[in-house]
């Protein structure tokens, strides 16, 4: 059975501060995606990241993945208030019924 | 980019009372949709998968007789919640995968509560 495994569950940390996300997964996948959610907010796709030495980025948000060992990060690079956020990644274990499997979510707290 | 309508997005109801809660794939067809149950600073548990004209398949642990849905169309699903209780308070998501590349959409959520 496929487990995603995000860390940290709770980030707060400074603005204009560098940090990243990590997500690590136990089975091969090279499927995962990452979104954003808002208190009281449904999710909203971030990157959808789909072989190994993926990269894609947008604004202050960067993620990665790399499939051999398992893993995607999500960097932020000089955060602002505004990245203040729930953030999920999920995986697509590519079995026939299309489902994918979240981690628990890192809450992101950003101080001004 | 492919929408998922999610409505309605807030319903307070009696306890006793069936909810249902709709799904619509406005620009695209979603043979598969997926529903989804998150309690509050938690992740989203998926509760089961509908294929469009058949049954859907249930997570485990999550009551059938409870929670009908019903996939009639390429366009549209339902979660209908019945004899709704307090405990069944939560936020509902649906979900679909519109195709590999562009990975899977998200309704805007039902937050459900049950008085």
């Amino acid at each position: 059975e496929l487990k995603v495994e995000q860390n940290p569950l709770f980030l707060s940390m400074q603005e204009e501060k560098n940090y990243t996300i990590y997500c690590n997964y136990s089975t091969t996948s090279d499927r995962l995606y990452w979104y954003r959610q808002d208190p009281g907010k449904s999710l909203e796709s971030l990157f959808v990241l789909l072989s190994n030495g993926a990269v894609k980025q947008e604004g202050r948000l960067m993620a990665s993945l790399d499939t051999k060992a398992r893993l995607s990060t999500l960097h932020i690079t000089a955060a602002v208030h505004d990245l203040s956020a729930t953030y999920f990644c999920a995986v697509d274990p590519m079995n026939r019924d299309d489902k994918i499997i979240f981690g628990k979510g890192t809450r992101l707290h950003i101080l001004p | 980019g492919a929408v998922v309508s999610q409505h309605p997005s807030r319903v307070i109801c009696k306890s006793g009372t069936s909810v249902k809660i709709e799904c619509r794939s406005l620009d695209f067809q979603a043979t598969t949709m997926f529903w989804y149950r998150q309690f509050p600073k938690q992740s989203l548990m998926l509760m089961a998968t509908s294929n469009e004209g058949s049954k859907a398949t249930y997570e485990q642990g999550v009551e059938k007789d409870k929670f009908l849905i019903n996939h009639a169309s390429l366009t549209l699903s339902t979660l209908t919640v019945t004899s709704a209780h307090p405990e069944d308070s939560s936020f509902y998501i649906c979900s679909a995968r519109v195709w590999v590349g562009y990975g899977y959409t998200f309704g805007s959520g039902t937050r459900l509560t049950v008085v």
